[in-house]
């Protein structure tokens, strides 16, 4: 069974600077996807980024962006340029590319990130 | 286009009640996930439709717990004789088909048993 791990219960981040959000996985699988969701209080998930496993290229949207490393089964995401808006909970989540599995989401801990004005 | 919506926002209920859950999918999206999220149990799945194929249940918890999809759009999530251990925020996405992947998260039906 794959699992999803986010060391990182809290971190803290001062307006304007950056932050890198940890996360491994564990999976027998080649092809799979994986994901940033942020939760902000409203309870609202939202997708931040995603991540296709057979793609070498890190992904990036706008302020985020992702570290993959396929061979350590590691995906940190790092936000430049931390807004009070960013201040959220964020899951990194897994996802087989196996038909049968059906596309369900395997989430980690998640990490409640919070910015500092 | 509107969004994934969910019913009621907030639930307050009797240990041994039954409470009914409801999820309005993207207009659509053929398949439908529940998620459940609890201070023990983090984020967890319990169930998954995907169009007229007979549903993924693996995730649920218990035999309380049933779910049902009509006409390929509205599901309820339906749990008998409520516990405590129900408590949770429950979590409603959609997603287009299998070639879209990303998944629409509603804003969540938080349930509360006492």
């Amino acid at each position: 069974a794959q699992t999803v791990t986010q060391s990182q219960p809290e971190m803290s981040v001062q307006e304007a600077e950056t932050v890198t959000l940890s996360c491994t996985y564990d999976t027998s699988e080649s092809d799979y996807y994986l994901f940033w969701y942020k939760q902000p209080p409203s309870r609202q998930m939202i997708l931040v980024i995603r991540q296709e496993a057979y793609k070498q290229q890190n992904a990036t949207e706008n302020r985020f962006s992702v570290n993959f490393q396929k061979a350590a089964k590691s995906f940190s995401l790092k936000i430049s340029d931390s807004q009070l808006g960013d201040a959220a909970m964020y899951f990194c989540a897994y996802r087989s590319a196996v038909y049968n599995q059906g596309g369900k989401l395997i989430f980690g801990q998640g990490t409640e990130l919070s910015v500092k004005p | 286009g509107a969004g994934v919506s969910q019913s009621p926002s907030n639930k307050v209920t009797e240990k041994g009640k039954d409470v009914e859950l409801r999820c309005d999918p993207i207009s659509g999206h053929t398949a439908l996930y529940w998620y459940r999220q609890s201070l023990g149990q983090g984020l967890e799945f319990l169930i998954y439709f995907q169009g007229n194929s007979a549903p993924d249940k693996s995730g649920l918890p218990s035999d309380r717990f049933s779910a049902e999809r009509t006409g390929g759009s509205v599901s309820t999530l339906t749990i008998q004789r409520t516990q405590q251990e129900d408590s949770a925020v429950y979590l409603c996405a959609s997603r287009h088909d299998w070639t879209r992947d990303t998944q629409y998260f509603g804003p969540g039906t938080r349930l509360t048993v006492l």
